[in-house]
């Protein structure tokens, strides 16, 4: 069975940064592409950029380029995501999701709350 | 950017019902590159469609993809109670990979 296990909560400060990490089982972890997407409180769905975990190559949204970085270490099946320059608009759920096209497995989502 | 519409916002239906949500591209998109996905409160969305009409693993049969170009649809045929959720259309054809704004099918 294909898992996603993502890290706990956070609650950051304005300008501070982030790292979510998202520990894979179930499938060989170089297989997939690994996303990364949030959810704003009651609002929709945002891709932030994935990686490709046999080579390391990112391609990021335009948005978030400069803000945010994924890397994926292959010894321990574990994604990060960290997200820089924090605002209280940063404020969601985030995502890890597989790929090789659609999303087709999710982690359960980490909420961060940026607030001073 | 490829921006997706998806109307309605909301459907009110009653189980057994038939729904039928829309998704509109700001350009033509490869087929093989839409997704159509669901999401409950507290829990992370779920693939229902790929490549604009192929079921996901476990997906029924109540759930249907179709369209091409700019134009795609979600056919629920009758209802269930746990048909009641929110619904993404997505696009991965091209970088950013985009997602709509969301249908919520609510129960009438």
């Amino acid at each position: 069975e294909v898992q996603l296990v993502q890290s706990g909560a956070e609650v950051k400060r304005p300008g501070s940064t982030v790292r979510i990490s998202c520990k894979v089982s179930g499938y060989i972890f170089i297989d997939y592409y690994m996303h990364w997407v949030r959810q704003a409180p009651g609002k929709g769905l945002e891709w932030l950029g994935f990686i490709d975990p046999e080579d390391g190559k990112t391609i990021y949204a335009e948005k978030f380029q400069g803000r945010v970085t994924v890397t994926a270490d292959t010894s321990t099946d574990t994604a990060y995501m960290h997200l820089s320059s924090l605002t209280s608009e940063d404020t969601a759920v985030y995502y890890c999701a597989t790929s090789r096209g659609h999303f087709d497995n999710w982690g359960q989502g980490t909420l961060v709350t940026v607030s001073s | 950017e490829i921006v997706l519409t998806q109307s309605p916002g909301t459907l009110s239906l009653s189980p057994g019902e038939r729904a039928t949500l829309s998704c509109k591209a700001s350009q033509s998109i490869t087929s093989r590159s839409f997704a159509w996905y669901q999401q409950k409160p507290g829990q992370a969305p779920r693939v229902l469609i790929y490549a604009a009409f192929t079921r996901a693993t476990g997906i029924p049969d109540r759930f249907s993809g179709s369209g091409s170009g700019t134009d795609f649809t979600l056919t629920i045929t009758r209802l269930e109670p746990e048909d009641f959720a929110v619904y993404f259309c997505q696009q991965y054809d091209n970088s950013p990979f985009t997602f709509g704004p969301g249908t919520r099918v609510e129960i009438k």
